[in-house]
């Protein structure tokens, strides 16, 4: 079992550009999350899914957007990259109430 | 709204000392579960301990135990023994039962370190 695959690891955008961040879980979990961690903030909900073709909002979604079109894959798309997007952002998936964290992607928006 | 306070940026430990970080909550739902993880520099995001609410029994986890007193919503956690390896961030996160979100609140965390 992999679990939570996330790619890439790291990323540098230029202001404007967009990108795709990648999520994959291997559990046939249901509930799927994207977190953003920003230094001295914890972390904080983007989107969330309860299956596939079921996304809704968390708490900080403004210029992100997501898909869930399979139960193994949920992206994460940014349209046109801020710099208040640079961040540390994690996938995770939830089967009951154990869930499981993808090792993360440091993007930077420059 | 469900909130997460963990008012210690920053502990220090001596190794082999014990440590407690501690963490409150706020919350109208009586069913819940609350998490202790530890984020080392990795970045990975590491499951510690789990307590569910509607248990009284506080949860150990080998030289981790937390103190949960639900009335006045404090979920504190133990380190024993610390070791050099204990070095990290931790995180307090709260979950509500049932819902249609399901989904971890953090708190801000709180960084420790072991001294040699």
């Amino acid at each position: 079992n992999a679990g939570v695959t996330q790619t890439p690891k790291f990323r540098i955008l230029k202001i404007g550009q967009s990108m795709t961040l990648q999520c994959t879980q291997d559990m046939n979990h249901n509930y799927m999350y994207w977190y953003r961690q920003d230094p001295g903030m914890g972390l904080k909900l983007i989107y969330y899914s309860v299956g596939a073709g079921i996304t809704d909002k968390g708490e900080v979604p403004n210029g992100y957007n997501v898909s869930r079109s399979t139960t193994e894959d949920f992206p994460l798309r940014l349209e046109l990259a801020a710099p208040s997007q640079t961040s540390v952002y994690f996938c995770a998936s939830r089967l009951n109430y154990g869930y499981t964290f993808g090792s993360g992607t440091r993007l930077t928006v420059v | 709204a469900q909130t997460v306070t963990q008012s210690q940026p920053e502990m220090s430990v001596q190794e082999a000392e014990t440590v407690t970080l501690s963490c409150t909550y706020d919350t109208s739902e009586s069913d819940y579960y609350l998490f202790w993880y530890k984020q080392p520099p990795s970045r990975q995001m590491i499951l510690v301990i789990r307590q569910e609410a509607y248990k009284q029994q506080n949860a150990t986890e080998n030289r981790f135990s937390v103190n949960f007193q639900k009335a006045a919503k404090s979920f504190s956690l133990k380190i024993s023994d610390s070791q050099l390896g204990d070095a990290a961030m931790y995180f307090c996160a709260y979950s509500r039962y049932g819902g249609s979100q399901g989904n971890l609140i953090f708190g801000k965390g709180t960084k420790l370190s072991v001294k040699p």
